[in-house]
C-alpha cells in the first residue's frame, strides 16, 4: 500500500520565522505535488516535482524532491500571515494517494 | 477560480437519505475525482472517471456510488446515510495524461 506521511502534523510560528514540512514514503514516485488548501476552499496545486534531487522555488517557496523519489520536503522562508493553510503532498503512482497534512499557522 | 464548480455548496439532511452531489469539470478536462475530507481522515480518494468510464476505485463505501455523464460532469449519489458521512466532498478534474488536479469550493455535508 502506498502511504505518504507527513511531519509535523501542526505547526505554528510567528511571522517572519522559517519552516520546513516534510512528505515521506517507503515507495519510489514518478511525480509528487504539493497542494495548499485554505479553510472554506478546495486544494489548489503549488507545484509538481518529478526529477530525483529536484530543487523547485515559489516565491518564499523552496521545494525538494529527494534523490531516490521517496521523499519531499517544503521550505518557507519568513513566513506570512497568508501562508497559513493546510499543506497536503499528493501523487499519483500506482494509488493516488494525499498525506493527511501540515496544518500551518502563522500568527501576526 | 479553478472553474470547477460544486453543488450545492451546503446540504443539512436526516439520517437514512439519499443525496446527489454534482460537479462540473473544468473545460475540457476528461478527468474527474470524488474526494470526502473529515476533519480526523484527511482527504481520502473515492472514485475517479475519465470520459464517462470509471478509470480508478478508492475507499468508496459500497453506499456510495458515482458516475460520469456525456457532457462529462459526473455526479455523486450517497444513500442510506449515517452520522459519520458528515464531511467536505470534493470534486476535482485533470486533463488528459496530466496529474494536476483542479479542485471546487466542495459540498459540506451534514447528517444530522
Amino acid at each position: 500500500t502506498q502511504l505518504l506521511e507527513q511531519s509535523p502534523q501542526f505547526l505554528s510560528i510567528q511571522e517572519g520565522e522559517n519552516l520546513t514540512v516534510y512528505c515521506n514514503s517507503s515507495s519510489v514516485f514518478s511525480s509528487l505535488q504539493w497542494y495548499r488548501q485554505e479553510p472554506g476552499e478546495g486544494p489548489v496545486l503549488l507545484v509538481t516535482v518529478v526529477t530525483g534531487g529536484e530543487v523547485k522555488k515559489l516565491k518564499r517557496l523552496t521545494f525538494q524532491f529527494g534523490d531516490a523519489r521517496k521523499d519531499s520536503s517544503l521550505h518557507i522562508t519568513a513566513a506570512q500571515p497568508g501562508d497559513t493553510g493546510l499543506y497536503l503532498c499528493e501523487t499519483s503512482g500506482s494509488r493516488l494517494t494525499f498525506g493527511e497534512g501540515t496544518q500551518l499557522t502563522v500568527n501576526p | 477560480d479553478s472553474g470547477v464548480t460544486q453543488t450545492p455548496k451546503h446540504l443539512i439532511t436526516a439520517t437514512g437519505q439519499r443525496v446527489t452531489l454534482r460537479c462540473s469539470p473544468r473545460s475540457g478536462d476528461l478527468s474527474v475525482y470524488w474526494y470526502q475530507q473529515s476533519l480526523d481522515q484527511g482527504l481520502q480518494f473515492l472514485i475517479q472517471y475519465y470520459n464517462g468510464e470509471e478509470r480508478a476505485k478508492g475507499n468508496i463505501l459500497e453506499r456510495f456510488s458515482a458516475q460520469q455523464f456525456p457532457d462529462l460532469h459526473s455526479e455523486l449519489n450517497l444513500s442510506s446515510l449515517e452520522l459519520g458521512d458528515s464531511a467536505l466532498y470534493f470534486c476535482a478534474s485533470s486533463a488528459r495524461g496530466v496529474n494536476i488536479q483542479y479542485f471546487g469550493a466542495g459540498t459540506r455535508l451534514s447528517v444530522l
